[in-house]
């Protein structure tokens, strides 16, 4: 069964801090992979984007790290801001026409 | 929001009523999905849309209904047969449905069943 792990389910840091959340998946055959954020009572909205080829990606403060062979993926996030406070979520495509497989994500709280 | 927008924002319902939730989007986008967000969970796919007027139901159709009649429009009916509606509905649209094509998602509506 497709599935997404994602950990910590919840975190706490303080302002200014950096920060690595954690992506195991068990996707076959795997197409890309995506961090999306989502503040409280929004929409997801897409950070990165990686394909079986990439082993990094950036985005601003935010730096996605992809290793094929074990499965897994980080998203790092440098210099926190108070802004950074949401939900990340681990979403990978599976290839052809089947529908995403969501992780349940992560709750991160930045404070001051 | 990309262009798509959801309405209304929250929604109260009594028990034994249809509801319909809105979704629009000004994107050109061929394919739109409807999903489901519970605390604690990730999205599930309820329906979604590669084509005007076709769609095919996701993980967790039972209670809910769709049509595809315009491209920018894929509404979404919770009917009295969904025992547990209450939840936080979004909705997306993406320019193909193969898995490189990037989903963007709308402001979602609240949906609260009394």
């Amino acid at each position: 069964k497709n599935q997404v792990e994602q950990s910590p389910q919840s975190l706490i840091i303080l302002e200014g801090k950096n920060c690595t959340l954690q992506c195991n998946y068990t996707v076959s055959p795997f197409s890309n992979l995506r961090w999306y954020k989502q503040d409280t009572g929004r929409g997801p909205v897409s950070l990165t984007i990686m394909t079986f080829s990439e082993n990094t990606k950036s985005n601003g403060r935010y730096t996605a790290t992809l290793d094929a062979d074990t499965k897994q993926s980080s998203l790092h996030i440098t210099a926190s801001q108070l802004s950074d406070s949401a939900s990340y979520i681990c979403v990978v495509a599976v290839s052809g026409n089947t529908p995403l497989v969501f992780g349940k994500g992560t709750r991160l709280s930045v404070i001051a | 929001d990309g262009g798509i927008t959801q309405s209304p924002k929250y929604l109260f319902r009594k028990e034994g009523q249809n509801v319909t939730l809105s979704c629009e989007q000004n994107l050109n986008h061929d394919a739109m999905y409807w999903y489901r967000q519970d605390p604690g969970q990730g999205l599930r796919l309820i329906y979604y849309s590669q084509i005007v007027n076709d769609f095919q139901k996701g993980d967790i159709a039972e209670g809910y209904s769709v049509s595809r009649e315009k491209k920018e429009s894929f509404p979404l009916t919770v009917t009295s047969a969904q025992k547990n509606p209450t939840a936080f509905y979004l909705c997306a649209s993406s320019m193909g449905s193969g898995g490189r094509d990037t989903q963007y998602f709308g402001p979602g509506t609240r949906l609260t069943v009394l």
